[in-house]
């Protein structure tokens, strides 16, 4: 149990286009979902929070608006990189977390991560 | 949430028990000590967590001092596959309701060799 998938594992864009990259938790409710940021040897960067229904909360530094985040149902956040640069190449990776009383029990649960390259 | 020391790197003979040490010192009563592990180009996945008393899973066992200061992660017969950045994370339980994301530290990058 607490599987979460990330789609696609893998994009390449064009600079300057926009990609979207969606996270799902297949067989429990996800009231919160995290997106986190790693680049190449280092740790991972929480970006933002999301709860269902609700906008996110991104963390200090983070640009709410080249990173669109959605949360409208209970299996399913997406992130979209807006107008991507090079500098936007990074392992994005999601995770997700039940509400109290369901399978996990709140306990946090990744994705395997999508590899985004900006060319 | 308190923070953690780990050490950088640790080699590891396969099929020798890996030790992996984690020091908390300003650990709070209600914080509990979370394991996980990232290996190369994956997602994080959880290992184990405790509170006070020791815990044992199927992946590992989790040691942690009668002050709570520190803990060890123990991986009983380490094996190639093991070979991952192992992160110490302290916080509320996530059961609890109040509790925090998770926040990784720079972890330690443990290397099971041959």
């Amino acid at each position: 149990g607490a599987v979460v998938s990330q789609h696609p594992s893998w994009v390449i864009c064009k600079s300057g286009t926009s990609v979207k990259i969606e996270c799902r938790s297949l067989d429990f409710q996800a009231t919160t979902m995290f997106w986190y940021r790693q680049f190449p040897k280092q740790s991972l960067m929480l970006m933002a929070t999301s709860n269902e229904g609700s906008k996110a909360t991104y963390e200090q530094g983070v640009e709410k608006d080249k990173f669109l985040i959605n949360h409208a149902s209970l299996t399913l956040s997406t992130l979209t990189v807006t107008s991507a640069h090079p500098e936007d190449s990074s392992f994005y990776i999601c995770s997700a977390r039940g509400g109290a009383g369901t399978p996990p029990n709140r306990e946090q649960y990744f994705g395997p991560g999508t590899r985004l390259t900006v060319t | 949430d308190a923070k953690t020391t780990q050490p950088p790197s640790m080699d590891c003979a396969e099929g020798r028990a890996a030790n992996l040490p984690c020091n908390h010192s300003t650990i709070s009563g209600n914080e509990y000590v979370y394991w996980y592990r990232q290996i190369h180009s994956q997602g994080p996945q959880y290992i184990i967590h405790g509170l006070k008393n020791n815990e044992t899973n199927e992946m590992a066992s989790l040691i942690i001092t009668e002050d709570r200061k520190s803990s060890t992660l123990i991986l009983p017969h380490a094996t190639l596959r093991d070979t991952a950045v192992y992160y110490c994370i302290v916080r509320v339980a996530a059961s609890t309701g109040t509790a925090s994301k998770l926040t990784f530290g720079t972890g330690t990058r443990l290397q099971v060799t041959l």
